[in-house]
């Protein structure tokens, strides 16, 4: 049983350019949560998403934005992008509607560098 | 924002020494979980611990919880190198969906 998969996993970019990372979420989960994680930081909540709709989103400007397909895989776009965008962004998977008393599984994210 | 503060920010202990680390948090919650890092990869987690709970063991693991003063501690008995990463408390928020917050973590090294 896979866990929690990211793709890719560095990736490179230049200011003003857009990217999308990719999320497969552990079998069996169909709520996805992205985080942004900068050098020495906890993890800073992005958004989540549930039935292919955005539920819950932190204090991220709309630069970011995201999508969940069907299959509960989901995307985090990131448009415009600026230098602070550096960062290892997680994903993560959980089961929606336990009132958050199931642990959330992480993949091991994908290390963002903007030049 | 972050929920969570987790003290101290790093520490420092010798190998077979125990480790303990604190959380305190902001506002009322379903459950605690701490989680553990190496070298800026994926987040593992450790241990839930549910608000109605005040203690919860896991193998060289030991979580206290006490709602009434918003703080949580992690005890790691006889420490090991591997046990060198980052560990970090996350909350939800009661009435919230599922939604965890995290706090800036502790940075934990085992010396040999």
């Amino acid at each position: 049983d896979a866990g929690v998969t990211q793709s890719p996993t560095h990736l490179i970019k230049t200011r003003g350019q857009q990217v999308t990372l990719r999320c497969s979420p552990k079998s069996g989960h169909d709520t996805v949560s992205w985080y942004q994680q900068a050098l020495g930081q906890g993890p800073q909540f992005i958004f989540q998403y549930y039935e292919e709709e955005e539920r819950q989103r932190g204090n991220f400007p709309d630069r970011f934005s995201g999508h969940q397909f069907p299959n509960y895989s989901s995307e985090l776009n990131v448009n415009a992008l600026l230098l602070g965008d550096s960062a290892l962004y997680l994903c993560a998977s959980s089961i929606f509607g336990q009132g958050g008393n199931t642990e959330a599984f992480f993949g091991q994210g994908t290390r963002l560098t903007v030049v | 924002s972050q929920q969570g503060e987790e003290d101290p920010q790093a520490l420092s202990i010798q190998e077979g020494e125990n480790a303990t680390m604190n959380c305190s948090y902001k506002t009322s919650i379903n459950n605690l979980q701490w989680y553990r890092q190496n070298s800026g990869r994926g987040l593992v987690h450790l241990i839930l611990i549910r608000s109605n709970e005040r203690e919860k063991h896991s193998g060289r693991l030991r979580v206290t919880l006490d709602t009434s003063k918003k703080s949580s501690s992690l005890l790691i008995t006889a420490s090991r190198a591997a046990d060198t990463a980052s560990y970090f408390c996350a909350t939800d928020q009661m009435n919230r969906d599922d939604k965890i917050i995290f706090g800036k973590g502790t940075r934990l090294h085992i010396l040999p």
